[in-house]
């Protein structure tokens, strides 16, 4: 289906890199969501978007319903943020929970 | 502390061997969910449960079966297990949003499962 795409697959950043992991979608959505896959596997949601920005210490993340795209940046990243970073969208209706389609995510790492 | 927790958190079965994983979560939420995970296609959903009594397909809902009787519990059964259901699974929780505005998903730890 590729509903949900990441760009790009694989990141290699120094420490101290500016990071941007992109996401587009083609379906109307009610929600964008990023999620961080730690490398021993474990899952922890960063941030759901609707509309706008939110910001959580180092992390931003955007999202431009118009043009159906949202980016997530990390400022002065360090080690410890080497991930896996996922997206996904809760399809339509506005305010359902139910189907979550994810992309396929995006391998950070980044060196000391 | 809140958590969701699965079991196991590995299983190597055989093909046809009826299995069931167990997900169970101590935040009183209304949404729980099932995935799997396998290399070069990401995460999937299987299953959702918006509430008790009330569960939906996902994208991958062949081959599995699920129920929701109490809220806290949320069980993945594999009534005929075949090799392409070897995968890494996830399941999730989550306040109910048009309750609370907050949908913050919960995974638990993960169950890796393989059939031979």
């Amino acid at each position: 289906k590729n509903e949900v795409e990441q760009s790009p697959q694989n990141l290699t950043a120094q420490e101290g890199e500016f990071i941007t992991i992109n996401c587009s979608y083609s379906v109307g959505i009610s929600a964008l969501h990023w999620l961080q896959q730690h490398p021993g596997g474990g899952i922890v949601s960063l941030f759901m978007l609707s509309s706008g920005k939110k910001k959580h210490g180092r992390l931003i993340a955007t999202i431009n319903i118009q043009e159906k795209h949202s980016s997530l940046h990390i400022t002065a990243s360090h080690p410890r943020d080497s991930a896996v970073y996922i997206c996904a969208v809760n399809l339509f209706p506005p305010g359902s929970q139910g189907n979550l389609i994810f992309g396929k995510g995006t391998k950070l790492s980044v060196k000391p | 502390e809140a958590q969701v927790t699965q079991n196991p958190r590995y299983l190597i079965t055989v093909t046809g061997k009826k299995l069931t994983v167990t997900c169970s979560q101590n935040m009183n939420h209304e949404y729980m969910s099932w995935y799997r995970q396998d290399p070069g296609l990401g995460l999937r959903q299987i299953y959702y449960s918006m509430n008790v009594e009330v569960t939906d397909k996902g994208d991958v809902p062949e081959g599995y079966k699920v129920s929701r009787k109490e809220k806290r519990n949320f069980p993945l059964i594999l009534e005929s297990p075949s090799p392409n259901q070897t995968s890494l699974y996830f399941c999730a929780s989550s306040p109910s949003f048009r309750a609370s505005g907050r949908w913050e998903q919960y995974f638990g730890p993960g169950t890796r499962l393989t059939v031979t």
